[in-house]
């Protein structure tokens, strides 16, 4: 089985910052990967596919990069509706691949 | 636009079951997959299992092999979710999530909004 391994546990930033959130996978998984957003008390929400790939609606300061085994989701300039819990996912085939355990991000 | 309405929620004693619903309204399953994610308090996304209705396909997480069953029913494009033999720790948040069609079913674009199933004596 894949894991992968989100990093930081929390990121605590000011509006306006960069946010760099991490995911390494334990072995190759091309761009087989997804990013969802998940906002305090809300179900989570698709934001990327296929690594860099922004879901409809999902606004320009979200891209993401990577493949391989290293992923990076980039929040260009940290709004406050943007706090919550990013998880990455392995877009395996059939059956669903693993989530990470998620990076919170604040706001401080 | 898809939307998932998910049943409200439950409250069950240990070694009972429970059985969440998750109706699809303006879209269908036919073509695509449906999977359930449960979310224990304050914990991560688990998928528990899914259903691809178009070729037959469930299959489920080894972790809750035998304790879940998962079925569709496409005339009122309605899936379920019956979890039997509850204990303490199934107390979370399930989700239903639709995947998208061909090579992106594990790709989930819609969710329901959770089921809160507490599981308490």
């Amino acid at each position: 089985e894949i894991v992968l391994t989100q990093s930081p546990g929390t990121l605590s930033l000011s509006p306006g910052e960069r946010a760099t959130l991490s995911c390494r996978a334990s072995q190759s998984i091309s761009t087989y990967l997804a990013w969802y957003q998940q906002r305090p008390g809300q179900a989570p929400r698709l934001l990327i596919s296929d690594a860099s790939n922004r879901a409809t609606g999902v606004p320009a300061r979200f891209s993401g990069s990577g493949s391989g085994t290293d992923f990076t989701l980039t929040i260009s300039s940290l709004e406050p509706e943007d706090i919550g819990v990013y998880y990455c996912q392995h877009r395996s085939n059939w059956p669903p691949g693993t989530f990470g355990r998620g990076t919170r991000v604040e706001i401080k | 636009q898809v939307q998932l309405e998910q049943s409200g929620a439950e409250l069950r004693k240990p070694g009972s079951s429970v059985k969440v619903s998750c109706k699809a309204s303006r879209g269908t399953f036919s073509g695509y997959s449906l999977s359930w994610v449960r979310q224990a308090p304050g914990q991560g996304l688990e998928w528990m299992g899914g259903i691809i209705p178009i070729f037959g396909t469930v299959d489920y997480s080894q972790k809750f092999q035998g304790r879940v069953t998962i079925n569709t029913d496409e005339s009122t494009t309605t899936a379920y979710m019956e979890l039997r033999s509850l204990r303490s720790d199934d107390t979370a948040v399930y989700y239903c999530a639709r995947g998208g069609g061909g090579t992106y079913y594990t790709l989930f674009n819609y969710w329901g909004q959770g089921t809160l199933v507490t599981v308490s004596s």
